[in-house]
């Protein structure tokens, strides 16, 4: 059964720091990659999505990269803001599409 | 944009009642959808694959007759909690896996239930 991990489980860095959020997963066969924010008592904000056969991804100040065969992905944030505080979860899905499994979390406080 | 929402969004009821959870993919079709819960400061855990139908897949160790799932139609899903207790209280958070396309999952904004 796949296994998701994300380190570190909390971080707090001050405003303006650039940032790095990994995420590991322990079965390379991967349909794609998905990067996540929740917000206390939210439910999920979509932020990067990954297909299988991609590297990278980026929107804005996010960049997400993989690499299947090391079962690795990263969330890098540049120029973090105190809006960026929330939960960032990584999920990965099998099976094209189906059987999303996510990891644990990182939660991110950034300091004004 | 694919937005799929839940109701309700707060539930609050005694022990030994039954509560049921809407999932509606609101502009596009969901052959497949899917429920989650979460509890406090833990991670999202996938509870069952609901199909259109045909009977909801569970995963390990969640109770098939306790979460009754139903998927009627292409854009509605129900997970319903009988007999609910405190332990059962949680964040539910379901999804749809779009029928066109692939590989993309839209997530509603949950549901939060308090077993008293």
């Amino acid at each position: 059964k796949q296994e998701v991990t994300q380190i570190p489980a909390a971080l707090s860095v001050p405003e303006g720091e650039n940032l790095v959020l990994n995420c590991s997963f322990t079965d390379s066969a991967i349909y794609n990659l998905q990067w996540f924010r929740q917000d206390p008592g939210k439910g999920l904000t979509s932020l990067l999505l990954i297909q299988s056969s991609q590297r990278e991804q980026t929107s804005g100040r996010l960049n997400a990269s993989l690499d299947k065969s090391s079962g690795r992905s990263t969330l890098y944030i540049a120029a973090s803001q105190p809006g960026d505080s929330a939960t960032y979860l990584c999920a990965v899905s099998t099976n094209t599409g189906n059987q999303f499994y996510f990891g644990t979390g990182t939660s991110l406080t950034v300091i004004p | 944009g694919a937005v799929v929402s839940q109701h309700p969004s707060w539930v609050i009821c005694k022990s030994g009642t039954s509560v049921k959870i809407e999932c509606r993919s609101l502009d596009f079709q969901a052959t497949t959808m899917f429920w989650y819960r979460q509890f406090p400061k833990q991670s999202l855990m996938l509870m069952a694959t609901s199909n259109e139908g045909s009977k909801a897949t569970y995963e390990q160790g969640v109770e098939k007759d306790k979460f009754l799932i139903n998927h009627a139609s292409l854009t509605l899903s129900t997970l319903t909690v009988t007999s609910a207790h405190p332990e059962d209280s949680s964040f539910y958070i379901c999804s749809a896996l779009r029928t066109s396309g692939v590989g993309t999952q839209y997530f509603g904004p949950g549901t939060r239930l308090l077993v008293l």
